[in-house]
């Protein structure tokens, strides 16, 4: 069974600043990828980044960056220079990565984190 | 570009009653999937398909049906509606290769 735990049900951060969510996972899978969601008020999931745990190299995205560490199962989001517009409600997720097979779309979430955001 | 279409946005039913919400996606997309989403529990799988003919349920599939004509649509009924399943749907498609795409999302309230 797959699980994704996010420990942190609300954070909070100065604009401009820095913050880190927190996110562990487990799966008995030897491939998969992860994911962090972003979700503002308007409901929409909307993709931040992506990692291919066979990768060694943490995913960037511009503001966004992961510490991904894959012999503990973590996989944290660090976002940097904090705008007003990243307040929201992110997710941590997982999903096998097998070609031809049936579970590739099945994800699992976290129970998700809620990013406010100080002017 | 409309990527993945999910109708509609709000709905109110009365106990009992049935319903189906609508998901299409023009990405040509394998892989279809419906998920429910309630405060403190993230997104749960309540039946995906891999394609046109082939459903199967996921963690949470009581009270709702689901078929796959085509490649491109995934209607999710609820038979008789319950307020336990009063919350936010979500449908995505996805490929094997790539991050999965979300509709906006149903909030469905039943009283």
């Amino acid at each position: 069974a797959q699980t994704v735990t996010q420990s942190q049900p609300e954070m909070s951060v100065q604009e401009a600043e820095t913050v880190t969510l927190s996110c562990t996972y487990d799966t008995s899978e030897s491939d998969y990828y992860l994911f962090w969601y972003k979700q503002p008020p308007s409901r929409q999931m909307i993709l931040v980044i992506r990692q291919e745990a066979y990768k060694q190299q943490n995913a960037t995205e511009n503001r966004f960056s992961v510490n991904f560490q894959k012999a503990a199962k973590s996989f944290s989001l660090k976002i940097s220079d904090s705008q007003l517009g990243d307040a929201a409600m992110y997710f941590c997720a997982q999903r096998p990565q097998e070609a031809g097979g049936t579970s590739y779309g099945k994800l699992t979430f976290g129970q998700g984190t809620i990013l406010t955001v100080h002017p | 570009n409309a990527g993945v279409t999910q109708t509609p946005k709000f709905q109110v039913l009365k106990t009992g009653q049935s319903m189906t919400l609508q998901c299409a996606q023009d990405m040509n997309h394998e892989y279809m999937s419906w998920y429910r989403q309630d405060p403190g529990m993230g997104l749960r799988l309540i039946h995906y398909s891999v394609g046109a003919g082939i459903t199967d349920q996921g963690e949470v599939p009581n009270g709702y049906n689901v078929s796959r004509s085509t490649t491109e649509d995934f209607p999710l009924r609820l038979l008789s509606a319950a307020p336990s399943q009063t919350s936010v749907y979500f449908c995505a498609s996805s490929s094997w290769y790539t991050e999965a795409f979300f509709g906006q999302g149903t909030r469905l309230t039943v009283v």
